[in-house]
């Protein structure tokens, strides 16, 4: 059974740069065949796809956050990692990590989520 | 176009069958995929691809689509389907986007 658990921290300053890192167990990020997802949900509000990576480390995001987005692999660890910067409170949400099938599409398996708030 | 539209909220009285739908442009190129969200929980995948249900999904949970709209359908509502329901698919404007839909609130009468 794959389980993922993202971490990091609940408060970021505005202006600074939201770091989390997912942990994937249960299952390996370089066996291929699946992209790592970030998704978020805004408090009260419904889901947004923030990007992926395949294990060789290709990207793709989404376009409306694509100038402040990261999202790197760290194969040997089994964990990838988000990074978004210059947050505003704009930003506070529950952020996800998944487990994406491409074909068909899917996202098969997520973490809990974690409340990152953005506040002075 | 990277928009999926559902009904903000729809009601079933117990056992009975509702449908809950997602339209979209994307839809004519992708199927849907369906998560479950209970409160203060992640969501869960109910449904995927032509018809799928991922291991431990009840078989009263279905999936259809036609055109530019996705349905999911709950044959025989149980109080515990009482959640929120989003669709997603991919974006078919060729950027790799993924788009969720505004989510339905399913309530269970």
């Amino acid at each position: 059974q794959v389980q993922l658990q993202e971490s990091g921290p609940g408060l970021v300053k505005p202006s600074q740069t939201l770091s989390l890192t997912c942990t994937v167990s249960g299952g390996s990020i370089s066996s291929g065949g699946y992209y790592w997802s970030w998704i978020r949900q805004h408090p009260g509000k419904g889901l947004e796809w923030i990007g992926y990576i395949y294990y060789s480390g290709s990207t793709y995001y989404n376009p409306s956050l694509k100038s402040r987005v990261t999202i790197s692999v760290d194969t040997s660890k089994n964990q990838f990692s988000l990074k978004l910067s210059s947050v505003t409170a704009a930003d506070t949400a529950v952020y996800y990590c998944a487990r994406t099938l491409v074909v068909p599409a899917a996202h098969d398996y997520w973490g809990q989520g974690t409340l990152v708030t953005v506040s002075s | 176009s990277s928009e999926l539209t559902q009904d903000p909220a729809v009601s079933v009285a117990l056992g009975q069958t509702v449908r809950i739908t997602c339209q979209g442009d994307s839809l004519r190129s992708y199927y849907a995929s369906w998560y479950q969200q209970k409160p203060g929980q992640a969501p869960v995948l109910v449904i995927y691809g032509k018809n799928n249900r991922p291991s431990g999904i009840p078989d009263r949970f279905s999936g259809s689509s036609s055109g530019n709209t996705a349905s999911l359908t709950i044959t025989g509502a149980q109080a515990e389907d009482e959640a929120d329901y989003y669709c997603n698919s991919r974006d078919s404007s060729g950027n790799r986007n993924w788009v969720f839909g505004g989510g339905t609130k399913l309530t269970v009468l």
